[in-house]
C-alpha cells in the first residue's frame, strides 16, 4: 500500500528544459516536503508545505519552485535544469511535524 | 539554524558485533530525533526515534539514547547482520524541519 508516491522514478531532461516532478500521499498529512539528495549526502530540505504555507529555504535556488494545488499533491518544478541538478528529489510527508514518511525518489539526469 | 554533526563517517564491523553511531546537535530547542536507514538507490526508512521527554528507547537490537544536557544522540545495533549494511542518517527536528547528519556508512562483514 503505497502511502508517498513519487513520478516519474526516473527522469532525463535536457540541459535548460523544464521539468515537473510530482508526489501525491494517501495519508492526508498536512506538512509536504520537497528534498534534494545527492551522491552519499544527506538529503537536503528544498522547501516545505505547513498545508497551504509555503516555506523556502534561505538557500535554495530560484530555479526551483513549487506547488500544492490541494492537500494530496505537490509539484516540484525545476525552470532551467543545469548539470548541477542531477540527483535524487525525495518528497516527504508528515502529520504535524511528526514522523516523516518518504517516497521513493525521482532520480533526476540532466543531459 | 540547527546544525548536526555525525560520528563516524564509515564503520565496518564484524557480524555478530555491535555497532555505536554518534550525532550531537546544537539547538536545545530541537525536540525530536529520528534515525533512518537508506539502502543505495532507496528511500530512507525510519527505524527508531526518541523525543525530548525520553532517554533512551529500544526496539529489538535497536536502541537510542538521548542526553539533553550534553545535545548529544547515539544509535546502538547490537548483534550485526549483513542486512544492517546500510548508510545511517541521524536527525534533528524543530519547527517541522529535520536537519540530518551528513550519514554513517555501515559495512557488516560476514
Amino acid at each position: 500500500d503505497a502511502m508517498v508516491i513519487q513520478n516519474p522514478r526516473y527522469q532525463v531532461t535536457q540541459f535548460g528544459k523544464p521539468v515537473t516532478l510530482s508526489c501525491s500521499q494517501t495519508l492526508n498529512h498536512n506538512v509536504m516536503y520537497w528534498y534534494q539528495q545527492k551522491s552519499s549526502q544527506a538529503p537536503k530540505l528544498l522547501f516545505h508545505y505547513y498545508d497551504k504555507d509555503f516555506n523556502n529555504e534561505a538557500d535554495t535556488p530560484d530555479n526551483f519552485q513549487s506547488r500544492r494545488p490541494n492537500t494530496s499533491f505537490c509539484f516540484l518544478d525545476i525552470r532551467s535544469p543545469g548539470l548541477g541538478d542531477a540527483a535524487m528529489y525525495l518528497c516527504a510527508t508528515s502529520s504535524w511535524g511528526d514522523e516523516q514518511y518518504f517516497g521513493p525518489g525521482t532520480r533526476l539526469t540532466v543531459t | 539554524g540547527e546544525n548536526v554533526e555525525q560520528h563516524p563517517s564509515t564503520l565496518s564491523v564484524q557480524e555478530g558485533d555491535s555497532a555505536v553511531i554518534k550525532c550531537t546537535y546544537s539547538d536545545s530547542a530541537s525536540n525530536y530525533f529520528p534515525w533512518y536507514k537508506q539502502e543505495l538507490g532507496k528511500r530512507p526508512q525510519l527505524i527508531i526515534d526518541i523525543r525530548s521527554n525520553v532517554g533512551e528507547k529500544k526496539d529489538q537490537r535497536i536502541a537510542v539514547t538521548l542526553n539533553k544536557t550534553a545535545k548529544h544522540f547515539s544509535l546502538h545495533i547490537t548483534e550485526t547482520q549483513p542486512e544492517d549494511s546500510a548508510v545511517y542518517f541521524c536527525a534533528a527536528s524543530k519547527d517541522y524541519k529535520l536537519s540530518f547528519g551528513a550519514g554513517t556508512t555501515v559495512t557488516v562483514r560476514a
